[in-house]
């Protein structure tokens, strides 16, 4: 079981271009996150989604966004970055309804330098 | 609103000494409390959680935390330090009912020979 893959490891992207972060997990979890995570800020929350066919945006969502086609995939997107979304980008998914006590496992992440 | 304050950014221990990494907390509402631990360069792994059960919760690797309502507090300690522990460790907070996680900024556990 792989749990939670991301993709790519890390990639280096010019500014105004078009990126989509993949997120993949085999648990069959409902609910799935993104965050990003800066230096001396841990961890922010993007964009959630409580389970295949919606999203809800979180603390940090301008710039970005997901969709949920199915149970699996959670897609980020940055239609045209920008430099201040040089990160590290974390995926995660929890097995609960999306209640606050729900564990949630978070992929290896996905390092992004906008230049 | 919700909120969680690490009060150290760095904590340096001795291999075989106590390890104390505090946390508080804001919160309107009962919450969820987590400690999580990141090694370099890898995602993030769940050390335990309290969940409104007992207040005394054990985690992997030897690691507890103890929840206080009255001080607002869920420190994590350790009795005895491994190198293998240096990594940075986030305390995390929800509401109950709600998916969204706050997240503290961060303690770097250093842990010298």
């Amino acid at each position: 079981i792989a749990g939670i893959t991301q993709a790519p490891t890390s990639q280096i992207l010019a500014a105004g271009r078009r990126m989509t972060l993949r997120c993949t997990q085999d648990m069959r979890h409902n609910a799935m996150y993104w965050y990003r995570q800066d230096l001396g800020l841990g961890l922010r929350l993007i964009h959630y989604s409580n389970t295949a066919g919606t999203t809800g945006k979180g603390e940090v969502p301008d710039g970005y966004s997901v969709s949920r086609a199915n149970t699996d995939d959670f897609p980020l997107t940055l239609a045209s970055a920008v430099p201040s979304q040089t990160s590290v980008y974390f995926c995660a998914s929890s097995d609960g309804a999306g209640g606050g006590e729900d564990t949630q496992y978070f992929g290896p992440g996905t390092r992004l330098t906008v230049l | 609103a919700q909120s969680v304050t690490q009060l150290d950014s760095h904590v340096s221990v001795s291999e075989g000494t106590p390890v104390l990494l505090r946390c508080n907390y804001s919160s309107s509402y009962s919450p969820s409390l987590f400690w999580y631990v990141q090694h370099p360069n890898k995602g993030l792994q769940l050390l335990l959680k309290y969940t409104s059960a007992a207040t005394l919760v054990k985690g992997i690797n030897g690691f507890e935390a103890e929840f206080k309502k009255s001080e607002t507090s869920f420190h994590l300690t350790k009795p005895s330090a491994h190198m293998s522990d240096a990594a940075e460790y986030f305390c995390v907070v929800s509401l109950s009912g709600y998916s969204t996680l706050t997240f503290g900024k961060g303690t770097m556990l250093l842990v010298s020979p």
